[in-house]
């Protein structure tokens, strides 16, 4: 297994530009989440999903969007890039049940807005 | 509301001394609590979860429910312990997870 696969890895972006952040994971996972890493801030979730077709906010989901077509894919959507989106994205799964919680990272997409 | 504060951004120890990372929380009903561990040019990963009870890599922590904390130790620290790590808590049966701001360690030779 793969595990949470995300990509690019490394993207630069102007201002006003969008893009789409991939993430997939093969492990069957109900649970799938999006967060960005900033300095000093840890981890704050942007968007997460419980299931395909279901999606729900997080603590800081303004400028972006998600979508959940299958188990697979949880894309993240930037719209209009700002530089306060300049962050590493982590993208994440878990099963329904009988984890106690543990959420499995991908390896991050490191993007900076100029 | 679910808060977690990880009071120290940076800490550094040396080799062979012991380590503390503090963890505290804020949470009116019954908590979970984890510590997440990313070293560089790794993903994030689970550490310990309170509910184990567990040492991993020599790590212990202890949910203390009266001072609401969750401070992960070690006796003697290594080297390969320098790494970042995040203290994160969630609700029993919750889909979610708060994380602190971490806590960067640095093990000196």
């Amino acid at each position: 297994n793969a595990g949470v696969t995300q990509t690019p890895k490394f993207r630069i972006l102007k201002i006003g530009q969008s893009m789409t952040l991939q993430c997939t994971q093969d492990m069957n996972h109900n649970y799938m989440y999006w967060y960005r890493q900033d300095p000093g801030m840890g981890l704050k979730l942007i968007y997460y999903s419980v299931g395909a077709g279901i999606t729900d906010k997080g603590e800081v989901p303004n400028g972006y969007n998600v979508s959940r077509s299958t188990t697979e894919d949880f894309p993240l959507r930037l719209e209009l890039a700002a530089p306060s989106q300049t962050s590493v994205y982590f993208c994440a799964s878990r099963p329904t049940s009988g984890s106690y919680n543990e959420q499995f990272f991908g390896p991050g997409t490191r993007l900076t807005v100029l | 509301a679910q808060r977690v504060t990880q009071p120290e951004k940076l800490l550094s120890v040396f080799k062979g001394a012991p380590v503390e990372l503090k963890c505290n929380y804020s949470y009116s009903g019954s908590p979970e609590l984890f510590w997440y561990v990313q070293y560089s040019r790794q993903r994030l990963q689970l550490l310990l979860r309170h509910i184990s009870r567990e040492s991993i890599k020599g790590f212990t922590a202890d949910l203390n429910k009266g001072e609401t904390s969750f401070h992960l130790k070690k006796p003697f620290a290594q080297e390969e312990d320098s790494a970042m790590y995040y203290c994160a808590l969630s609700g029993v049966g919750a889909q979610k997870l708060v994380f602190g701001q971490g806590t960067r360690l640095t093990i000196n030779p």
